[in-house]
C-alpha cells in the first residue's frame, strides 16, 4: 500500500538557522511526483516544492530545497536562513498517477524561535 | 483571480441536523477533493471526483455524501449518520491528466457539532 509517512510530530529551528524535515513513502512505482505543502495558522494549504521522480537534481525554490533519495524513499525538506513566517504545520504528499488521489502525511508542526 | 472558494468558514451544528459544505473553483480542474483534517492525523480524503457526475469514496466516506453536477462544483453533505463531525474539513481541486500537477485547497470549513 501507498503510504507517507512523517516521523517528526513537531521541530523548532532559531531564526536563520537551518532546519531539515524527514518524510519516507512507500510505492510500486518508478515515475511520480512528490510534493510539500505548508499550512500556516490561517490553515491554507499552500505549495513549497515539487520533485519530479525521475529527476536526479534535487528541487530548489529559494530557501527552501529537498534532499531526495529514491531508493531509499526518503523526501526531505530544508529550510535555510529560518523566518518566523516559516512557523507552520509542513505535510508531505505523494499523488497517485492515474488514481487521482493524493496521500498526505501526518505533518510536522515547525515552531521557529526569535 | 482564480482559485478554489469554500463556503462558509465556521458552521455550526445541531446532533441529528444535516449540513452542506460548499466548494467552488474556476481553475477549470476536472479533479476535485475533499478532505477532513483533524489533529495529529493529516489529511484524510473523503470523496473526489475525477469528472463530472462521477465521485468516488474516499478512506473515511462514511456519513458523508457529495454531488458533482457541474465542473466548478463539489458541495459536501455531512450527515446526521456521521458519529464525529467536528473537524477542519478541505476542498481541492487538480488536473492529473497533466502528471504531477499538485493540488490546490480551499481556505477550508470548521465545522462543529453543538
Amino acid at each position: 500500500a501507498q503510504t507517507v509517512t512523517q516521523s517528526q510530530p513537531e521541530m523548532s529551528v532559531q531564526e536563520a538557522e537551518t532546519v531539515t524535515l524527514s518524510c519516507t513513502y512507500d510505492t510500486s512505482e518508478s515515475d511520480y511526483y512528490l510534493f510539500w505543502y505548508k499550512q500556516p495558522p490561517s490553515r491554507q494549504m499552500i505549495l513549497v516544492i515539487r520533485q519530479e521522480a525521475y529527476k536526479q537534481q534535487n528541487a530548489t525554490e529559494n530557501r527552501f530545497s529537498v534532499n531526495f533519495q529514491k531508493a531509499a524513499k526518503s523526501f526531505s525538506l530544508k529550510i535555510s536562513d529560518s523566518q518566523l513566517g516559516d512557523a507552520a504545520m509542513y505535510f508531505c504528499a505523494y499523488p497517485l498517477l492515474g488514481t487521482y488521489k493524493y496521500i498526505f502525511g501526518t505533518g510536522t508542526r515547525l515552531k521557529v524561535l526569535a | 483571480d482564480g482559485g478554489i472558494t469554500q463556503s462558509p468558514k465556521y458552521l455550526f451544528r445541531k446532533e441529528g441536523q444535516n449540513v452542506t459544505l460548499s466548494c467552488e473553483q474556476n481553475l477549470n480542474h476536472d479533479a476535485m477533493y475533499w478532505y477532513r483534517q483533524d489533529p495529529g492525523q493529516g489529511l484524510r480524503l473523503i470523496y473526489y471526483s475525477q469528472i463530472v457526475n462521477d465521485f468516488q469514496k474516499g478512506d473515511i466516506a462514511e456519513g458523508y455524501s457529495v454531488s458533482r453536477e457541474k465542473k466548478e462544483s463539489f458541495p459536501l453533505t455531512v450527515t446526521s449518520a456521521q458519529k464525529n463531525p467536528t473537524a477542519f474539513y478541505l476542498c481541492a481541486s487538480s488536473t492529473p491528466r497533466t502528471g504531477g500537477t499538485e493540488a490546490f485547497f480551499g481556505q477550508g470549513t470548521r465545522l462543529t457539532v453543538v
